[in-house]
Order: C-alpha cells, then structure tokens, then sequence
C-alpha cells in the first residue's frame, strides 16, 4: 500500500528566500505524482504532474522532480512571494490510474 | 474549457439528518469522478470514485453512499449523519484516458453538531 509523507508539517520563510518541499513515497511502482497548492477553505489546485518515466516539470517559478529509486519528490518555488503561502500537498497515483494517495501537506507562510 | 461545480459550500446539519451533497463537471465527457474528505488532522481521504454512469467503487466502509444518474454528475449522499461525518468534501474529476491530472471542485463544508 502506498503511503506518502511530508515533512515538515509546517515552514516560514522570509520573502524572495527559495522553497524547497518535500515529499517521500513508499512505493516506487508509482504511476504519477501531482503537487497541489491548498488555501484556507478552499478546493486544491494543481500546480504540476510528473509522470513516472519523468524527472522533472517546470512551470514559471515551480519546479518539481521526481525520484522513483528514492521514493521522493521535491517543489522548488523560486523567489518566494506572500502570495505563495499556501498549504502544499503532494500525491503518488497508482498504476491503475484511478487512485491518489495524499501527502499530510506543508503549510507555508512567506512573510513580507 | 473544464469546469467543475460543488454545492452547496456549507452546510450545518443535525446528527441523524439526511445529507445530499452535488458536484457536476462542464466542458468533458465521460470523466472519471472522485469524493475526497478532507477531516482536520486526518488528510485526504478518498470516499468513493466513478469510471461512467451507474458505476460506483467504494473505498472506506462508512455512513455515506455516491450515485451517478448522470455522466458529468456525482452526488455524495447520506440517509443519517453521524457527528463523525464532519468534514470538508472534495468532488474531482479527470479524463479517463489522459496523463491523470486531477482537477477539483472548490469543496463543501459540512458540520454536524
């Protein structure tokens, strides 16, 4: 059964310092993995997918790379802004494609 | 372009009412339709999920039941809510033959008291 850990819980930054987040997986036969971005109340929102035969996705300031022999995958966000504290989650799908196991997330806050 | 609606967004419900919590998704055909909770301290939870029409698979034993009358429709439902049935429910969906990105709804939050 996969299980998907991220550590820390919680992290503060000061503003244009670079994120760097973490997450861990048990199962290497992992078919996808999605970062999410989470604020208070809301829905998630997908910020990027890797696919397995991936090492990395790019998006603006968002990089995320993917290590199946390690079990880990890691989010950079470049030059942190305000606007980017936020719980982060990560997700492992299986290879049938129909089920994602969540990370607890990191809860972010980048302050002024 | 894909869009998907939760209502209603709050909802304050009283232990042993019925519950009828609805999602629809715009712009797609045939999605495959997910209902998360998402419980303080406890993570993402995946309720049940739906490849087409009728089709339901349940994943936690539990007090709530999903249908899916129609194909861009996921209804979370409930005949008795249980204290234990508090929580922030999430509807998603994704294309059935993509890559697998998961999209979701903006979330309903239910407390029972």
């Amino acid at each position: 059964k996969q299980e998907v850990t991220q550590i820390p819980a919680a992290l503060s930054v000061p503003e244009g310092e670079n994120l760097v987040l973490n997450c861990s997986f048990t199962d290497s036969a992992i078919y996808n993995l999605q970062w999410f971005r989470q604020d208070p109340g809301k829905g998630l929102t997908s910020l990027l997918l890797i696919q397995s035969s991936q090492r990395e996705q790019t998006s603006g300031r968002l990089n995320a790379s993917l290590d199946k022999s390690s079990g880990r995958s890691t989010l950079y966000i470049a030059a942190s802004q305000p606007g980017d504290s936020a719980t982060y989650l990560c997700a492992g799908g299986e290879a049938a494609g129909n089920k994602l196991t969540f990370g607890g997330g990191t809860r972010v806050l980048v302050k002024p | 372009s894909q869009t998907i609606h939760q209502w209603p967004a709050t909802l304050v419900q009283p232990v042993g009412s019925p519950l009828s919590l609805e999602c629809t998704v715009e712009g797609t055909s045939n999605p495959n339709l997910y209902w998360y909770r998402q419980a303080a301290g406890r993570g993402l939870q995946l309720l049940f999920y739906s490849v087409g029409i009728g089709q339901i698979s349940s994943e936690v034993p539990q007090n709530l039941s999903a249908s899916r009358p129609q194909d861009r429709q996921f209804i979370l439902s409930s005949k008795k809510l249980l204290l234990s049935d508090s929580g922030f429910y999430l509807c998603a969906w994704r294309y059935t033959s993509d890559t697998g990105e998961l999209f979701f709804g903006e979330g309903s939050r239910l407390t029972v008291l």
